[in-house]
């Protein structure tokens, strides 16, 4: 079936630093999430992006949060600086308007 | 915001028993409610899912139930395996085109051979 891919898998980096994760969606999808999921816990919405914009952003979606797709390329959540509390897994989604289908997650582990 | 709750974080069922997992939601404008299953150490894949005009769907050996009056929606699945096992969330979505998906914390289900 349809795949999001999402790289990298695994990142580690030092508290304040930036840090981008891409996020290669289904090709004809039209929506793309980003979701926060800590220790195997309950997914949180971050953020969602349609025609270029943000649509809407929960409140954890802090100032320090960025999202972009340049020219139909990857989907990117960028943090800038990253905090201790930005540690969990990252799951990128897109979809048509219907189901999501759901990439393997970046493991993000700040320091 | 909407606030799913899913209210049974653990279940055990051996294996041919059905297993059931509920799940409420408080926005009334919430109109689309899929489930999603992820396995140990892996994304989330689609199970199934249910739209506000219809209060039953079935597909193989899963059941979903809405009760749109009492905002509560359940999986059922039936004839349980043991790679049924895994962590199912439920979740609630307004018809808002872009459908933010709001998660419940998940429910682990252990299927005993």
């Amino acid at each position: 079936g349809p795949k999001v891919l999402q790289i990298p898998s695994h990142q580690i980096i030092d508290m304040g630093q930036m840090v981008t994760l891409n996020c290669d969606p289904v090709s004809n999808h039209l929506y793309f999430y980003w979701y926060k999921q800590i220790l195997g816990q309950q997914m949180e919405f971050l953020v969602n992006f349609y025609n270029g914009k943000v649509m809407e952003k929960s409140k954890l979606f802090k100032d320090q949060f960025s999202v972009e797709r340049p020219d139909g390329s990857y989907f990117t959540l960028k943090i800038q600086p990253t905090a201790l509390e930005d540690s969990a897994v990252y799951f990128c989604a897109s979809s048509w308007g219907g189901e999501q289908y759901f990439g393997p997650g970046t493991r993000l582990t700040v320091l | 915001g909407e606030k799913v709750e899913q209210h049974e974080s653990t279940l055990s069922v051996r294996e041919g028993d059905s297993a059931v997992i509920n799940c409420t939601y408080t926005d009334t404008a919430s109109s689309y409610f899929p489930w999603y299953k992820q396995e140990a150490g892996k994304s989330l894949h689609f199970v199934i899912d249910i739209r506000s005009n219809v209060d039953r769907k079935q597909s193989q050996r899963l059941t979903v139930l809405l009760d749109k009056k009492a905002k509560r929606f359940s999986l059922h699945i039936t004839a349980t395996q043991p790679e049924d096992s895994a962590i199912y969330f439920c979740a609630a979505s307004p018809n808002t085109g872009y459908q933010n998906f709001y998660f419940g914390k998940g429910t682990s289900l252990t299927v005993i051979p």
